[in-house]
């Protein structure tokens, strides 16, 4: 079974512009998390997507959005980017119904803003 | 979730057994102990996890303390590999959704 996929795996953007990210889950997978890891920050959870719907949220600004798609693919979109950006973002699968099935991670989209 | 707490780093001799301990003195009845590991440049890796029993799989073993106060994650025979940053994390279960916090976890070297 193919893994979580991100695309891009990495990214250079400038302040003030937005970004979106792609993320694939596993197949049969209906939920998507996404979290953003910097060196000061350490693993911060952005939200969670299950069924099309945000089911949490994390304490970011709301530059940061998200989406999920009726095939469970899932896009972020940072806008008005600022230096304090640059990170790993991450996003996580599972099968989502409310059970304790393990998150799977992607490898990440590295984000650098300059 | 209740917060955890691990060592910030540890060496470990390739081939031998490399015991890695977490406190969760808060865990609540409903809440699990999740292990994932990160090697650098990549995303968090699932190892395994429990809620009373201990556990084992191809990858490790998972010792919970009777009281669920704390656990151990055994890499039985560590490889060079197995270098990578580990976390400890208690989860509530699924019915909260699928929000992890990952503290700072333990960076594990381990050498020939």
């Amino acid at each position: 079974k193919a893994g979580v996929t991100q695309t891009p795996r990495y990214l250079i953007k400038t302040r003030g512009q937005q970004v979106t990210l792609s993320c694939s889950p596993i197949s049969g997978h209906r939920s998507v998390s996404w979290y953003q890891q910097t060196p000061g920050q350490g693993l911060q959870f952005l939200f969670e997507y299950f069924s099309e719907t945000q089911r949490n949220k994390g304490n970011f600004p709301g530059r940061f959005s998200g989406r999920q798609f009726s095939n469970s693919r899932s896009e972020m979109n940072v806008s008005t980017l600022e230096l304090g950006d640059s990170a790993l973002y991450l996003c996580a699968s599972s099968v989502g119904d409310r059970d304790n099935s393990p998150l799977h991670f992607g490898n990440g989209t590295r984000l650098t803003v300059t | 979730d209740a917060k955890t707490t691990q060592p910030t780093s540890m060496d470990c001799a390739e081939g031998r057994a490399a015991n890695l301990p977490c406190n969760h003195s808060t865990i609540s009845g409903n809440e699990y102990v999740y292990w994932y590991r990160q090697i650098h440049s990549q995303g968090p890796q699932y190892i395994i996890h429990g809620l009373k029993n201990n556990e084992t799989n191809e990858m490790a073993s998972l010792i919970i303390t009777e009281d669920r106060k704390s656990s151990t994650l055994i890499l039985p025979h560590a490889t060079l590999r197995d270098t990578a940053v580990y976390y400890c994390i208690v989860r509530v279960d699924g019915a909260a959704g699928n929000k992890l916090t990952f503290g700072g976890g333990t960076r594990v070297l381990v050498k020939p």
